[in-house]
């Protein structure tokens, strides 16, 4: 059974970089899928931020325009996600996902953006 | 970006009741190549993070109760739930992924009368 768990600060200051990492057990990322990172600010809709291939390739949302990067760790089986220049508009909580379609999703991670 | 839009926003259910749910795309989410549809359902319950319920238009995720149907063509979509139980409630979205951005409805959220 594949498991993500995402892991990072929980409070990132404004225009500081936000970074997160999911962790996946039961899957090999070097075997294949997409993964994916989302939000969803609090009370409010989801967001796909970005997808990274195994093979290393990516796609963002452009709405982020350029400050997101999302990488593969093989050697960990991690993928992570780096947002820069944070505002408080980017308050969430941030999944991580396998493939597509998006399952399964780790638990989330509540970042806050605040000084 | 393609927009989805869902209603309604907010459905209360008597539990035996049957529920639908519709989603519309601004643009057609079939793709004439391969004839598949990609639009997907998910279910985020209380406190929980979203999980699949429906994928590829009308194909179930693994687990996933039969009473959960899903239909529609090009521009429209309805996810139907034949009977309610308490354990539907939550807050249902639709997805399409034909091409990036990835994009998701408002929400629809289900609630027990």
């Amino acid at each position: 059974q594949v498991r993500l768990q995402e892991s990072g600060p929980g409070l990132v200051k404004p225009s500081e970089t936000l970074s997160l990492t999911c962790s996946v057990s039961g899957y090999s990322i070097s075997s294949g899928y997409h993964w994916a990172w989302i939000r969803q600010p609090s009370g409010k809709g989801l967001e796909w931020i970005g997808t990274v291939y195994h093979t290393g390739s990516t796609f963002y949302n452009p709405s982020f325009k350029s400050r997101a990067v999302i990488s593969v760790e093989r050697s960990k089986n991690q993928f992570s996600l780096k947002l820069t220049s944070v505002t408080a508009a980017d308050t969430a909580v941030y999944y991580c996902a396998k493939g597509v379609p998006f399952d399964p999703w780790g638990q989330g991670a509540l970042v806050t953006v605040s000084s | 970006d393609i927009v989805m839009t869902q209603t309604p926003l907010s459905l209360p259910v008597t539990p035996g009741e049957p529920a639908s749910i519709s989603c519309r795309s601004s643009q057609s989410l079939l793709d004439s190549g391969d004839g598949n549809t990609y639009l997907d359902w998910f279910l985020q319950k209380p406190g929980q993070s979203p999980q699949l319920l429906i994928f590829m238009l009308s194909y179930r995720a693994s687990g996933v109760p039969d009473r959960f149907s899903g239909s529609g063509s090009d521009t429209e979509f309805t996810l139907k739930i034949s009977r309610v139980e308490a354990e539907d409630v939550g807050v249902y979205y639709c997805m399409q992924r034909i091409e990036f951005p990835s994009t998701f409805g408002q929400g629809t959220k289900l609630e027990i009368k």
